[in-house]
C-alpha cells in the first residue's frame, strides 16, 4: 500500500458544482498535512494546512479524520480557475528523518 | 509568488553527461528541500539541506548530490544521466530543519536526457 493515496480523476463538473475529494495516508503517526495545487507544467502551490479542528477558506474547506486516516478537500461554487492537479501531502518520520510524502495528485477540470 | 528562485527553467542534456541546478530560498529561511517529479507522479523527496548539512535523503542513488551555501541557496548536482532522470526538480524553502514546516516551492527546472 503506498504511504499518501489519491484517486487520480480526473473529475470533470460543472461551474458551480460542489466537488470534494480524499486523500488517505497509511502511517498513522502522522503529524502534519496538507493540500497544494498544481497548475500544468508550474510548482505545486501551498493551498491550506489541514488542522485537526477543519479549516476553511473561503469556498474550500479541508478536514481530518484521523480515524479512519483521510483528509479531505472540499470546493463550493467551482470556479473555471479551480482546474488543476489537487496534490496532498503528508509528513512522515520524526525528527531529522522527517520527510514530506505526496499523493500522486487529483486532476480537477470544472467545465463551463 | 513564493519568492524561492530556481535556474535554469529548461535544460537538455544528453545520457551521461553532469548537471547543476541551483535554487535560492525564501528570505529568513535557512533549509530547501529537492523534489523530482516526473510526468504524472507526485513530487518524490530527493534531499534536505539545513544550515550547510545534509538533513534527511530520499531513495535517490548517491549520483545525486548537494550543497548548500551561506546564504542558504543550494545546488542539486546530477552525474551520469540516465533518460529516467527526466523530470521537473523542484527545490522548497522553509524555516527550520526537518519536513515538518510549510515549504514554498520555486517554478521547477524542467530536466531533459536524450
Amino acid at each position: 500500500r503506498k504511504e499518501v493515496e489519491q484517486d487520480p480523476g480526473p473529475f470533470n463538473v460543472p461551474e458551480g458544482a460542489t466537488v470534494a475529494f480524499n486523500c488517505t495516508y497509511s502511517n498513522s503517526a502522522s503529524q502534519s498535512f496538507f493540500w497544494y495545487r498544481q497548475d500544468c507544467r508550474k510548482e505545486p502551490k501551498l493551498l491550506m494546512s489541514v488542522y485537526s479542528s477543519g479549516n476553511e477558506d473561503g469556498r474550500f474547506t479541508a478536514q481530518l479524520n484521523r480515524a479512519s486516516q483521510y483528509i479531505s478537500l472540499l470546493i463550493r461554487d467551482s470556479k473555471l480557475s479551480d482546474s488543476a492537479t489537487y496534490l496532498c501531502a503528508v509528513i512522515v518520520g520524526a525528527g531529522n528523518n522527517r520527510k514530506l510524502i505526496w499523493g500522486l495528485g487529483t486532476s480537477l477540470a470544472v467545465n463551463p | 509568488e513564493t519568492g524561492v528562485t530556481q535556474s535554469p527553467t529548461h535544460l537538455i542534456k544528453t545520457r551521461g553527461q553532469q548537471v547543476t541546478l541551483r535554487c535560492s530560498s525564501q528570505s529568513g529561511h535557512n533549509t530547501v528541500s529537492w523534489y523530482q517529479q516526473a510526468l504524472g507522479q507526485g513530487p518524490q523527496f530527493i534531499f534536505q539541506y539545513y544550515r550547510e548539512e545534509e538533513n534527511g535523503r530520499g531513495n535517490f542513488p548517491p549520483r545525486f548530490s548537494g550543497l548548500q551555501f551561506p546564504n542558504y541557496s543550494s545546488e542539486l548536482n546530477v552525474n551520469a544521466l540516465e533518460l529516467d532522470d527526466s523530470a521537473l526538480y523542484l527545490c522548497a524553502s522553509s524555516l527550520g530543519g526537518g519536513n515538518g514546516n510549510t515549504q514554498y516551492f520555486g517554478p521547477g527546472t524542467r530536466l531533459t536526457v536524450l
